[in-house]
């Protein structure tokens, strides 16, 4: 089954406590992406990779960083977490770096940093 | 800076009833308008991708169409199993898609 996988589905830290949010496609996808979805803001980009190690920042990428040592997979690092990054995330990933409006979501991470 | 507005924020219908949702954008070059759909306590799911003014894409009850300043997803005799939220993006570039906030639809039988 073609999917993007995000663990941990849900996790609650303190703040400064580092923390990683990995995720994997099985679909052989060139584009990989990181969204923030907060409510009244919708959707906003956090970093985006074309290829492996390809990447660049979104919209919002500050106290964030990634890594593509490999092409499935995309892990999110947060440094050291902060209560506004308490949001719900999605990976997300294109079949070509040519085509990244089309994208397929991961089922998201919600976190919460007290 | 691009922009994305959806409207209504939130529309009741009652199953048959048809119906347009909205979605305005400002955008220095479009590459592209998307669709998707999303459920509560899921990842969006990819619906339509329109390139040009006049163009329209289908799919079951869903229509989308695009004018140079906004697009349309009307949705014809609507089921409750269309109750989702209905997210609109456009992209300038080759990255970077720009999100509206969404509609969030209520099909009631």
């Amino acid at each position: 089954e073609a999917q993007v996988t995000q663990n941990p589905r849900y996790l609650i830290t303190v703040t400064g406590k580092k923390l990683t949010v990995t995720c994997s496609q099985n679909m052989n996808h060139e584009y990989m992406s990181w969204y923030r979805q907060d409510p009244g803001l919708g959707l906003r980009q956090i970093y985006y990779s074309m290829n492996v190690e390809v990447t660049d920042k979104g919209d919002v990428p500050e106290g964030y960083k990634v890594s593509r040592k490999e092409k499935r997979n995309f892990p999110l690092i947060l440094e050291s977490p902060s209560p506004n990054q308490t949001s719900l995330y999605f990976c997300a990933s294109s079949l070509s770096s040519k085509n990244t409006g089309e994208l397929f979501f991961g089922e998201g991470s919600r976190l919460t940093v007290l | 800076e691009d922009q994305v507005t959806q409207s209504p924020e939130a529309l009741r219908l009652q199953e048959g009833e048809s119906s347009s949702l909205n979605c305005s954008y400002t955008v220095s070059g479009l590459r592209g308008l998307f669709w998707y759909r999303q459920d509560p306590g899921k990842g969006p799911e990819f619906l339509f991708t329109l390139y040009s003014a006049g163009e329209e894409k289908e799919k079951e009850r869903l229509k989308a169409t695009l004018t140079k300043k906004e697009s349309f997803l009307h949705i014809t005799a609507p089921k409750p199993e269309d109750s989702a939220t209905y997210l609109c993006a456009v992209q300038a570039g080759y990255s970077t898609l720009t999100f509206g906030k969404g509609t969030m639809l209520l099909v009631s039988p």
